[in-house]
């Protein structure tokens, strides 16, 4: 079963702009991670919050979670046209229990 | 796409056939997953392993089969029983709860 859900679907920005993505989630979690995926291509790990985190920051990358509303925002800034990409986030537990994936908001950047 | 490889990257097979998807990982990762990923959908997960000769069903697993007699390989079998069985799979290994995937086998049955 899916339990993330990202906001919004698709998202067309144009280079050096700000783009912000959206995860909501339903039950409790240990940590949310965003992963990338480069057309026809596996996905890449980015970042991992954990549930006792608000805010996480890796290069332009900055998340934050808010475990009261069970949602998750990750945020590129100055986007390039390398970021062009589906970007999912994936609700974590503990120990190896598997990582439950949204469907992914696609991400263009338009140079 | 670390150190997990999947093989091959394109497959084509005829209804009613078996087929094996490889993959290997040389992380020394102890748990591996299967997913299959549909066009513009995310990833659903078909069976995984946390520790070797021990697997267990995830949320599609009926038509597929799996293994895990090594701790570096963790193949996929799609059998005839798959009733849509066209899609992208993925292989993962995971450590410290991050996931590392492999580059993907794009299956098409016709």
């Amino acid at each position: 079963s899916q339990q993330g859900e990202e906001d919004p679907q698709a998202l067309s920005i144009q280079e050096g702009e700000n783009a912000t993505m959206n995860c909501s989630y339903k039950t409790s979690i240990n940590n949310l991670q965003w992963y990338r995926q480069n057309s026809g291509r596996g996905l890449v790990h980015l970042i991992l919050i954990r549930s006792n985190e608000r805010e996480k920051h890796s290069g332009r990358l900055r998340v934050t979670l808010d475990t009261s509303k069970k949602s998750s925002s990750l945020l590129i800034t100055a986007s390039r046209a390398a970021d062009t990409a589906s970007y999912f986030c994936a609700t974590g537990y503990s120990g190896n229990t598997p990582l439950v994936f949204g469907k992914g908001t696609r991400l263009s950047v338009i140079a | 796409d670390g150190g997990i490889t999947q093989s091959p990257k394109y497959l084509f097979r005829k209804e009613g056939q078996n087929v094996t998807l490889s993959c290997e990982q040389n992380l020394n990762h102890d748990a591996m997953y299967w997913y299959r990923q549909d066009p513009g959908q995310g990833l659903r997960l078909i069976y995984y392993s946390q520790i070797v000769n021990d697997f267990q069903k995830g949320d599609i697993a009926e038509g597929y089969s799996v293994s895990r007699e090594k701790k570096e390989s963790f193949p996929l079998t799609v059998t005839s029983a798959q009733k849509n069985p066209t899609a992208f799979y993925l292989c993962a290994s995971t450590e410290r709860g991050e996931q590392y995937f492999g580059p993907g086998t794009r299956l098409t049955v016709t």
